[in-house]
């Protein structure tokens, strides 16, 4: 139990697009989903926070209208970078939690957005 | 200020046992995870610590003590599949993980 999938699983934009990713928890209700960014070589840094049916919390220096999140069920969220430039070429991966009592995170199987 | 300090590489034999160190300092403590990432790859749950002492699972056990602020990780019967980076992260009082920049453990045959 616990799957997180995560769609597209890599994905190819021109600068200016917007691209959007989807993270679903398969086979329980996830009250709490996370996104992260890792560059290469680098640990997971948390870009937000979004609990189902409010507005995600976003970490420090990451731009709420570039990265807007909607975690529309207990299931689903989205994650959708807008007007995409080549730095925001990145491996993002989404997590997601049960509710109370069981803080254990499990991991999407990422999604790799190149930005050309 | 919130902060996690582990090693940034390691190597070991395989057939070896290996520790990875974990240091941390939250704003509360509601546990300690260790997770594996291999390369491209997300990361995957190995353990969780909340309370001091180890943990065995396998060839995996972690270990934490609370009023040292530290945990480890240790490999036993070390295999080529174990190379990848390990991640320690500590649960601060409002359940949010603060990650370490993870340990590269390469595995030499």
């Amino acid at each position: 139990g616990a799957v997180v999938s995560q769609h597209p699983s890599w994905v190819i934009c021109k600068s200016g697009t917007s691209v959007k990713i989807e993270c679903r928890s398969l086979d329980f209700q996830a009250t709490t989903m996370f996104w992260y960014r890792q560059f290469p070589k680098q640990s997971l840094m948390l870009m937000a926070t979004s609990n189902e049916g409010s507005k995600a919390t976003y970490e420090q220096g990451v731009e709420k209208d570039k990265f807007l999140i909607n975690h529309a069920s207990l299931t689903l969220s989205t994650l959708t970078v807008t007007s995409a430039h080549p730095e925001d070429s990145s491996f993002y991966i989404c997590s997601a939690r049960h509710g109370e009592g069981n803080y254990e995170q499990y991991f999407g199987p990422g999604t790799r957005l190149t930005v050309t | 200020g919130q902060n996690i300090d582990q090693p940034t590489e390691m190597t070991a034999t395989e057939g070896a046992i290996v520790q990875i160190n974990c240091t941390y300092q939250t704003s509360g403590f509601n546990g300690l995870f260790w997770y594996q990432q291999h390369a491209g790859e997300a990361p995957t749950f190995l353990s969780y610590n909340v309370l001091d002492g180890l943990e065995e699972k396998g060839r995996f056990s972690s270990f934490l003590s609370r009023s040292k602020g530290y945990s480890y990780l240790l490999l036993k019967e070390l295999q080529m599949k174990d190379s990848a980076s390990y991640l320690c992260a500590a649960m601060d009082s409002n359940y949010q993980l603060i990650w370490g920049a993870g340990t590269k453990l390469i595995i030499k045959p």
